[in-house]
């Protein structure tokens, strides 16, 4: 049972245009959510985190938003740039902080950004 | 500051055979992670350790053990190994200020043959 779901394994987009990488989720529990990114061969790193208290995040480029009621969260990357082509994993966790809150990942989206 | 580095990098192993997985950090964190990559399933846990001396099972830890050696360094045990591990294994820790920031290992490609 998919707790988070990426349902777009990939996307493409033109440099400087908008990017949208969308995920779902089932668990109510879940109260913080973070997106990771992940070049080839290396290991994800942090990208932005949100609270179920917020209902937007930003970050430079980047901005995440959150709908509660909806249970789906985005990240906007604007303007896209090359290096931002890259697998995307979204991460949700019951929260309150401490090593024994598990991240449960999604499955990850491929975003390609054309120049 | 190398953060957080993972032996080898990759490694082909015959069914059965056993091997085990190094992980260390030096960012002085308190807890560690072991998770599996695989195709379409995202990254999926199979243990923790909070803490020094301590370890957990996560979402998927049948056929495989870990040891919290030190502070520094976690380490997983295939005993006996399956095709079905076939995977990208990546080490993670955490335990600065910001928790949520779990720092992974750059992975260990392995294929059981």
């Amino acid at each position: 049972d998919q707790q988070v779901k990426q349902n777009s394994p990939s996307l493409s987009v033109q440099e400087g245009r908008i990017s949208i990488l969308n995920c779902d989720y089932t668990n109510s529990m879940f109260d913080y959510f973070l997106w990771y990114k992940k070049y080839p061969a290396e290991g994800p790193t942090f990208l932005i985190s949100i609270s179920s208290i917020k209902d937007k995040n930003e970050d430079g480029r980047f901005t995440v938003f959150l709908n509660k009621s909806a249970k789906h969260l985005s990240l906007h990357i604007v303007p896209s740039q090359p290096g931002d082509s890259a697998v995307y994993f979204c991460a949700a966790t019951p929260g309150g902080g401490g090593a024994t809150n598990k991240l449960i990942f999604g499955t990850g989206t491929l975003l390609a950004v054309q120049p | 500051n190398a953060g957080v580095t993972q032996t080898p990098k990759f490694q082909v192993l015959k069914t059965g055979q056993s091997m085990t997985l190094q992980c260390a950090q030096d960012m002085n964190h308190n807890s560690m992670y072991w998770y599996r990559q695989d195709p379409g399933m995202g990254l999926r846990l199979i243990y923790y350790s909070a803490s020094e001396g301590t370890t957990d099972k996560g979402e998927v830890p049948n056929g495989y053990n870990v040891s919290r050696l030190n502070k520094r360094e976690f380490s997983l045990r295939l005993e006996s190994a399956a095709p079905s591990q076939t995977s990208v294994y990546f080490c993670a820790s955490v335990g600065g200020g910001a928790w949520e920031t779990q720092y992974f290992g750059p992975g260990t490609r392995l294929l059981v043959l």
